[in-house]
């Protein structure tokens, strides 16, 4: 069955202090690692899809990055407004994503 | 690109009415959409996977008979709850998949919020 658990459940920053959030996986097949965010009472919002270990992908503060078994999103610098849900899915058979519980940043001015 | 919309963004029923919620991919055509229950500070959970002009396959556990999903077209998902009842009360929201990209991307909806009384 595959799992994921994202660590941590909540994160509170405070403006322009960098951080990472997890996320640890099992999936058989993964066809791509994806990162959303939510904010509350929406749907969430693609981010990133990564493939392959090694690879690193960027989108103004934010980093994703991928090994065999986790995935890190690396926040620098960050703002109020990136005060969020992250949510990360590995992707398996037949196009399913499997999502996190997510980690709840919020961004203190 | 790669908008997804969903009607109505909430809807209150009352208790053994069905309610019915529409998916659409608005510059894309989606081969494959799929259906989430949402509950408060929880992770979403599929329902369902639909492709176009064949039966849902539907996640253990989920109740086809009561989660009716119709994906009459490559832009249009429809999900009914029949006979409703307040612990349907949930956040319900679809993702559509390009079907001419080989990615794996699903892009989301924003959402529909039930709530039965």
């Amino acid at each position: 069955e595959d799992q994921v658990t994202q660590s941590p459940e909540a994160l509170r920053l405070q403006e322009g202090e960098s951080s990472s959030l997890n996320c640890s996986y099992t999936v058989s097949g993964l066809r791509g690692l994806f990162w959303y965010r939510q904010d509350p009472g929406k749907g969430p919002e693609f981010l990133f899809t990564l493939y392959s270990a090694g690879e690193e992908k960027e989108k103004e503060r934010l980093k994703a990055t991928l090994t065999k078994k986790e995935s890190f999103l690396h926040i620098t610098a960050p703002k109020p407004e990136d005060s969020a849900t992250y949510l990360c899915a590995p992707g398996g058979s037949n196009y399913k994503l499997t999502f996190g519980k997510g980690t709840l940043l919020t961004v203190n001015p | 690109g790669a908008v997804v919309s969903q009607h109505p963004s909430w809807v209150i029923c009352k208790s053994g009415t069905s309610v019915k919620i529409e998916c659409r991919s608005l510059d894309f055509q989606a081969t494959t959409m799929f259906w989430y229950r949402q509950f408060p500070k929880q992770s979403l959970m599929l329902m369902a996977t639909s492709n176009e002009g064949s039966k849902a396959t539907y996640e253990q556990g989920v109740e086809k008979d009561k989660f009716l999903i119709n994906h009459a077209s490559l832009t249009l998902s429809t999900l009914t709850v029949t006979s409703a009842h307040p612990e349907d009360s949930s956040f319900y929201i679809c993702s559509a998949r390009d079907g001419q990209n080989p990615a794996y991307e699903q892009y989301f909806g924003p959402g529909t919020r039930l709530t039965v009384t």
